[in-house]
C-alpha cells in the first residue's frame, strides 16, 4: 500500500527563524512526483514545492526547500525566515507516474509566533 | 491568472435533502479531481475525469455521482445527505502530464443539518 506520513500534528516557530516538517513515504514504484500544498485559514489549498523523483537535484522555490532522500523515503521541507504568512497546514503528498491521484499525508499544523 | 472556479461556497442542506457542487476548471486542463475534507481531517479522493470521463474513483459513496460536461466543467451530485456528509469539497483541475501538479479550487463547505 501506498502511504504517506506526517508525524507532527502540529509545530510552531518564531517569525524569522527556520523550521523543518517531517514527511515519510512508502511506495514500491520508482517514478512518482512528490509535493508540499499549504492550506492556510481560508481552507485554499496552495501548492508549495514539487519534487520529481529522478532528480537528484532537492527543489527550492525561494524560502521553500526540500530534502529529499530518496532511499530513506524520506521528503522534509524546511521553511526559511518563516512569515506570519506561513501559519497554515502543510500537506505532503504524492503521485505515481501513471496515476493522477494524490495520496495525502495527514498534515502538520505549523504556527509561525511574532 | 484564471483559477478553479467552485460554486457555491458555502452550502448549507437538510438531512436526506440533495445537493449539487458545481466546479470550472482552469482553461485547457484535461482532468478534474472531487476532493471530500472532514473537519481536521486529509482530503480524500473521490473521483476523476479525463476528457470528460470517469478516470479514477476513490471513496465516493454510492448516493454521490459527478459528472464533467462539453465545456469541461464538472458537477458533484449528493443525494440522502447525511450529517457526516458535512466536510469541504474540493475541486482540483490539473493537465495530464506527470508531476504537473493540481490546482485547487477554494472549495465548498458544506454543512448537512
Amino acid at each position: 500500500a501506498q502511504t504517506v506520513t506526517q508525524s507532527q500534528p502540529e509545530m510552531s516557530v518564531q517569525e524569522a527563524e527556520t523550521v523543518t516538517l517531517s514527511c515519510t513515504y512508502d511506495t514500491s514504484e520508482n517514478n512518482y512526483y512528490l509535493f508540499w500544498y499549504k492550506q492556510p485559514p481560508s481552507r485554499q489549498m496552495i501548492l508549495v514545492i514539487r519534487q520529481e523523483a529522478y532528480k537528484q537535484q532537492n527543489a527550492t522555490e525561494n524560502r521553500f526547500s526540500v530534502n529529499f532522500q530518496k532511499a530513506a523515503k524520506s521528503f522534509s521541507l524546511k521553511i526559511s525566515d518563516s512569515q506570519l504568512g506561513d501559519t497554515a497546514m502543510y500537506f505532503c503528498a504524492f503521485i505515481t507516474s501513471g496515476t493522477y491521484k494524490y495520496i495525502f499525508g495527514t498534515g502538520t499544523r505549523l504556527k509561525v509566533l511574532a | 491568472a484564471a483559477g478553479v472556479i467552485q460554486s457555491p461556497r458555502h452550502l448549507i442542506k437538510e438531512k436526506r435533502e440533495t445537493a449539487t457542487l458545481k466546479c470550472y476548471p482552469i482553461p485547457r486542463h484535461d482532468t478534474v479531481y472531487w476532493y471530500q475534507q472532514g473537519p481536521g481531517q486529509d482530503p480524500q479522493f473521490l473521483i476523476s475525469f479525463y476528457e470528460k470521463m470517469q478516470s479514477d474513483k476513490g471513496s465516493i459513496p454510492d448516493r454521490f455521482s459527478a459528472q464533467q460536461f462539453s465545456d469541461y466543467h464538472s458537477e458533484l451530485n449528493m443525494s440522502s445527505l447525511e450529517l457526516g456528509d458535512s466536510a469541504l469539497y474540493f475541486c482540483a483541475s490539473s493537465l495530464t502530464r506527470p508531476g504537473y501538479g493540481y490546482t485547487f479550487g477554494s472549495g465548498t463547505r458544506l454543512t448537512v443539518v
